[in-house]
């Protein structure tokens, strides 16, 4: 596709619910990112793939956020027991070539837990 | 840990006028510094960015400035206007691990008034 497309891109959640997120990625695009952004804040890293190898997931939360892309395409990120403090955007970003700097972000999901 | 430090959190500007807004940065590692624009609703885009061999970078209307001993860089909009209305992200990247991830300031809130 021409962009990162995203779903759902909103979506609410009753606090204990499981979810799970969509990216799909420019088609070719190497390296794939999930951040989460609050309310009125910048997003903040949660993990990065460069083709389907998971690299670094150090800025994910808790073990409750979980991350895959198994055919080194379309990710998945999924929180399980959402809380309240899960609720932001959840903004995905990939980029063609490895090493490089420039990314495309999706519009993102928003995810409201209740 | 703020690794990125942004100001203003809000800035409002008339049309035609000058909007500049400042970050600074920690770590000494971080080599690319972009920032972003973000219209509601929708993901970061990237706008323009900068080496810390360079002192200064110009595309159109916008320019970064970068004080590498400082460890600041800024970002002036020339002749601002109304369709420049956004929320501006400054960040850096490096390879400190996780394949360039962004690590972003908490943004600026920009509003050109007619």
């Amino acid at each position: 596709g021409a962009g990162v497309s995203q779903s759902p891109r909103y979506k609410v959640a009753k606090r204990g619910q499981d979810v799970a997120l969509r990216c799909d990625p420019i088609s070719g695009h190497v390296s794939l990112f999930w951040y989460q952004q609050a309310l009125g804040q910048g997003p903040e890293f949660l993990t990065y793939f460069q083709n389907e190898a998971q690299l670094d997931k150090s800025g994910l939360p808790s073990d409750r956020f979980f991350a895959e892309r198994p055919e080194g395409s379309v990710s998945t990120l999924k929180i399980q027991r959402t809380q309240q403090e899960d609720s932001a955007v959840y903004l995905c970003a990939s980029s063609l070539v490895l090493g490089s700097k420039a990314y495309t972000f999706g519009s993102g999901t928003r995810l409201t837990v209740v | 840990q703020q690794q990125v430090k942004q100001s203003p959190q809000s800035l409002i500007v008339q049309k035609g006028g000058i909007s500049i807004i400042n970050c600074a940065y920690e770590n000494t590692a971080f080599d690319y510094f972009p920032w972003y624009q973000q219209f509601p609703g929708k993901g970061p885009a990237l706008l323009i960015a900068i080496r810390p061999d360079v002192s200064e970078k110009k595309e159109g209307r916008f320019t970064i400035s970068f004080n590498k001993s400082a460890k600041q860089f800024s970002l002036h909009i020339m002749d601002s206007q109304p369709g420049d209305s956004a929320t501006y992200f400054c960040a850096a990247q490096g390879l400190t691990g996780g394949g360039n991830k962004l690590t972003f300031g908490t943004g600026t809130q920009l509003k050109v008034e007619l």
